[in-house]
């Protein structure tokens, strides 16, 4: 256990619809960043938020959009869904960006599993 | 961004050691190597870093060569609870939260 929760498991949704998926982050985290990965390959970059703020973004288009709150819980959203958006979506929490040192201290959660039909 | 090449999958059995080589032939001077571990229907978890020479903790041990365009990790007496994925990662410590995973090493240890 990572301390990482994520919700929902699991989620089916048709083509055109909007999703939101929540992440609550490890105690004394204040960064979180979100990965899609789809079936047989690793998990790719979508973004990360600092400090509510959005800190880096991968190669994802404008429909994915996120958000980090006070107690740096965070969401993410992705409107106007498309078959290929059907993956499972990763959060890590981690302490600040750039702070140096090992890197174990980004821990992931158990996902959500996206099926766009 | 370093790109890294692994073995698509491995076979082992219970007991042996495993080794899982990446290849980042374009590594550069400020790059780390992590390796991380992911089973079905979770998220990745760290199992090592590395910058140079060989690194060993609790679970495997990393060995990098002196011109770092490869890694080898190492995994001593495996079981079948040892069956997962393996990512080898390469980037800069400060930034590389936000690095991209490659297809990863599958492996499967057998009875």
């Amino acid at each position: 256990e990572t301390g990482v929760t994520q919700s929902p498991t699991h989620l089916i949704k048709t083509r055109g619809q909007q999703v939101t998926l929540r992440c609550s982050s490890q105690s004394g985290h204040n960064t979180v960043s979100w990965y899609q990965q789809a079936l047989g390959q690793g998990p790719q970059f979508i973004f990360q938020y600092y400090r509510e703020e959005e800190n880096g973004r991968g190669n994802f288009p404008p429909r994915f959009s996120g958000l980090q709150f006070p107690n740096y819980s965070s969401e993410l959203n992705v409107n106007a869904l498309e078959l290929d958006d059907s993956a499972l979506y990763l959060c890590a929490s981690s302490g600040r960006p750039g702070a140096g040192g090992p890197r174990e201290t980004q821990y992931f959660g158990p996902g959500t599993r996206l099926l766009v039909l | 961004l370093a790109k890294t090449t692994q073995p698509i999958s491995m076979d082992s059995y219970e007991g042996q050691e495993v080794n899982i080589t990446c290849s980042h032939n374009n590594i550069a001077t400020n790059d780390y190597i992590t390796w991380y571990q992911q089973f079905p229907s979770q998220g990745p978890r760290f199992i090592i870093q590395g910058y140079k020479t060989k690194v060993t903790n609790e679970v495997a041990s990393l060995f990098i060569p002196a011109d770092r365009k490869s890694s080898t990790l190492s995994l001593p007496r495996v079981s079948l609870s040892d069956t997962a994925v393996y990512y080898c990662l390469v980037g800069l410590l400060s930034n590389d939260y936000k690095l991209s995973f490659g297809a990863g090493t599958t492996v499967t240890v057998r009875a």
